[in-house]
Parts: structure tokens; C-alpha cells; sequence
């Protein structure tokens, strides 16, 4: 995999599932995975930052895992709530900043 | 603290004309990034300065592009004798002059740029 690649490119979730999204990259030359959500009309926010394999970070109904090895990052959103809707972009640190087009969460209320 | 601010926002240029996007970083960050979203597609590295100095250029197209980051002031993306194709949304990110790599970017509204 020469490029960041997220899946799904959409998704569309009922309030209070629980969802779940995959970023794969190339694992050669790694610094960080870095996680950003991104709502419609306003500025890319960071949710995550990981270095480590095996790595876990959590932040309220959000978490995420790391596999440097195999190249992969999740996305968990539980219980979701419509204020999850947004997208949500993986990057990549190497020499420099490789960005995945994102996966679109709409949560229907 | 302010956010990251870039002006304008929106900027409608005709073909062959200049445009020039302003990005000032937060207070206290030295290292700011440019990047371009084109319609339907994701966020592309185009450079990655700190001040005075051009770190990595190898995401900006090689004619026509260039960007700065002075000792005072904003820092300016430049794009020569623009063309249809450069109309996309053009962001700017800011980080605390250490562990660039692994920190987090903050970024800002974006300067949309629309060629005629």
C-alpha cells in the first residue's frame, strides 16, 4: 500500500450504534498515526496521536487502535450520537504528513 | 489564544492572475504546513515551512507555486498565472516548534480559491 487508504468512504449509523472504521498505511517508514475529525464547514481537530504498536488511545465514545506491522489503525465511535456526524481523517507521519480521504459518518437520529 | 487564522477565505481569481493565500499560526507555534483539498479528493501535503526556512516542498507543483514563512508576519502560499485546475480549498496547519512529526497540527478555516 503506497498511499493512506480509509475505509469505508460513507457510513450512515442509527443513534446509539456503535461503529467502527479502518485506516491502512505503509508501515515502512513510520513516525505516527494521527486521527482528526473534521465537520462540515469548520477546521480539521485533532483526536488522536499514536507512535506505538499496540498502542490504544480513548476519549469519551471514542477510541482507537494501532498496528504498526501490518499497517492499520480503527476508529471506534460508541453509542453513537448525531453530533458524531462528521469525517474523519487518518494521517500518516513519515517524511511528512500523508493524509487518507476520509470516511463520512452520518448518524441518523 | 486565537486560533489559526488565514485570509481570505474565499478568493475568486481569473485565469493569469496572482493569488496570494495568508495563513498566521497560533501564538507560540514556529512550524506551519499547506495543504490543498481539490473537489472530491482528500488533503495533499504541499510544504511544511518553520521561519525563514522551507523544511519539505515536495508536495507543491514545481512552476507557479511558492510559499514563505518571514520572521514577522503570515505566511503567504503564491500561485503564479493561476489556472482552472488550482481552484480547490487550500488549508493551512500550525504546530509547537517541537516533535513536528509526531505533535498534533492545528488547522485553519481554509482559503477557498475559485479560478474563472
Amino acid at each position: 500500500i503506497l498511499n493512506v487508504e480509509q475505509s469505508p468512504q460513507s457510513l450512515h449509523v442509527q443513534e446509539g450504534d456503535s461503529t467502527n472504521f479502518t485506516c491502512s498505511f505503509p508501515s515502512s517508514n513510520f513516525y505516527a498515526l494521527h486521527w482528526y475529525r473534521w465537520e462540515t464547514a469548520k477546521s480539521p481537530e485533532a483526536l488522536f496521536v499514536m507512535t506505538l504498536n499496540g498502542d490504544e488511545k480513548k476519549k469519551g465514545r471514542i477510541s482507537a487502535t494501532l498496528n504498526t506491522k501490518e499497517g492499520y489503525s480503527y476508529l471506534y465511535i460508541k453509542g453513537s450520537q448525531p453530533e458524531d456526524s462528521a469525517t474523519y481523517l487518518c494521517a500518516r507521519t513519515g517524511n511528512q504528513f500523508y493524509f487518507g480521504t476520509g470516511t463520512s459518518l452520518t448518524v441518523i437520529p | 489564544n486565537a486560533g489559526v487564522m488565514q485570509n481570505p477565505r474565499h478568493l475568486v481569481r481569473r485565469r493569469g492572475q496572482e493569488a496570494r493565500l495568508r495563513c498566521s499560526p497560533m501564538k507560540g507555534h514556529s512550524h506551519v504546513y499547506w495543504y490543498r483539498q481539490l473537489p472530491e479528493e482528500g488533503l495533499k501535503f504541499m510544504v511544511y515551512l518553520q521561519k525563514e526556512n522551507i523544511i519539505d516542498e515536495s508536495g507543491m507543483p514545481k512552476e507557479r507555486f511558492s510559499a514563505e514563512f518571514p520572521k514577522e508576519g503570515p505566511s503567504i502560499l503564491r500561485i503564479q498565472q493561476v489556472v482552472r485546475g488550482d481552484s480547490a480549498a487550500y488549508f493551512c496547519a500550525s504546530s509547537p516548534p517541537v516533535d513536528s512529526v509526531y505533535g498534533e497540527q492545528f488547522f485553519g478555516p481554509g482559503t477557498r480559491l475559485t479560478v474563472l
